[in-house]
């Protein structure tokens, strides 16, 4: 079965320091992956996607995601965190047999204290 | 900019009540989604639809309708309210392709009592 792993509920930087989301994922064939961002009482803005080619993938507002298909990871992350980075974050893969639905981790809240 | 606009943010609603959610997208895309979002359980796929009048369930459909009589408006129905279909409602909408992504509205909290 396809499915999505966020293992963190919670992480926590300090601003200015590296930050990484984790995420794992399980699909067969190729998978599509995605990262969504959720500000409070907003809807999801996306960050970025891997489909195919280079395994460093670059987003919106500076942040990048490493693609890792031994370890099936998708990992977000930034060189350094600020303070407005604070978000709900969601990995996510494409599912095969429903077009271009998604299937959800459960989120990451990121908290970045100044 | 893709616009994904839902009729209302908040909505309160009796148990026993028909609920009409309203999506509209304005960027001519095919595909369109309704998820449900709830703490600690990120989104669930209730309906998707991936052309006028079609429509395929997700993981969560019981309880829940959905209508697409327009390409770019997509409805979801709740026929009879229950307090455990509180939650956070989402549209999306999409194109076709495998590796396009989803754009999303402002979400509707909705409140059953």
């Amino acid at each position: 079965a396809q499915s999505v792993a966020q293992p963190e509920d919670q992480v926590n930087v300090a601003e200015g320091n590296p930050l990484t989301v984790k995420c794992t994922y399980s699909v067969s064939g190729n998978p599509y992956l995605f990262w969504y961002v959720q500000y409070p009482n907003r809807g999801l803005q996306f960050l970025l996607k891997y489909i195919t080619g280079d395994n460093l993938v670059k987003g919106s507002y500076g942040f990048e995601a490493e693609f890792n298909k031994s370890q099936t990871s998708f990992h977000l992350k930034k060189p350094s965190a600020l303070v407005s980075d604070s978000a709900l974050y969601f990995c996510a893969v494409r599912r095969y047999q429903a077009g271009t639905a998604l299937i959800f981790g459960k989120g990451t809240t990121l908290s970045v204290s100044s | 900019d893709v616009k994904v606009t839902q009729s209302s943010r908040y909505l309160v609603k009796r148990t026993g009540e028909k609920v009409f959610l309203e999506c509209v997208q304005d960027m001519d895309h095919e595909n369109m989604f309704w998820y449900r979002q709830d703490p600690g359980l990120g989104l669930r796929l209730i309906y998707f639809s991936y052309d006028v009048k079609m429509k395929e369930k997700g993981d969560i459909p019981e309880g829940y309708s959905v209508s697409r009589e327009k390409k770019e408006r997509f409805s979801l129905i709740l026929e009879s309210a229950s307090t455990n279909q509180t939650s956070m409602y989402l549209c999306a909408s999409s194109l076709q392709l495998g590796g396009d992504e989803q754009y999303f509205g402002p979400g509707t909290r909705l409140t059953v009592t």
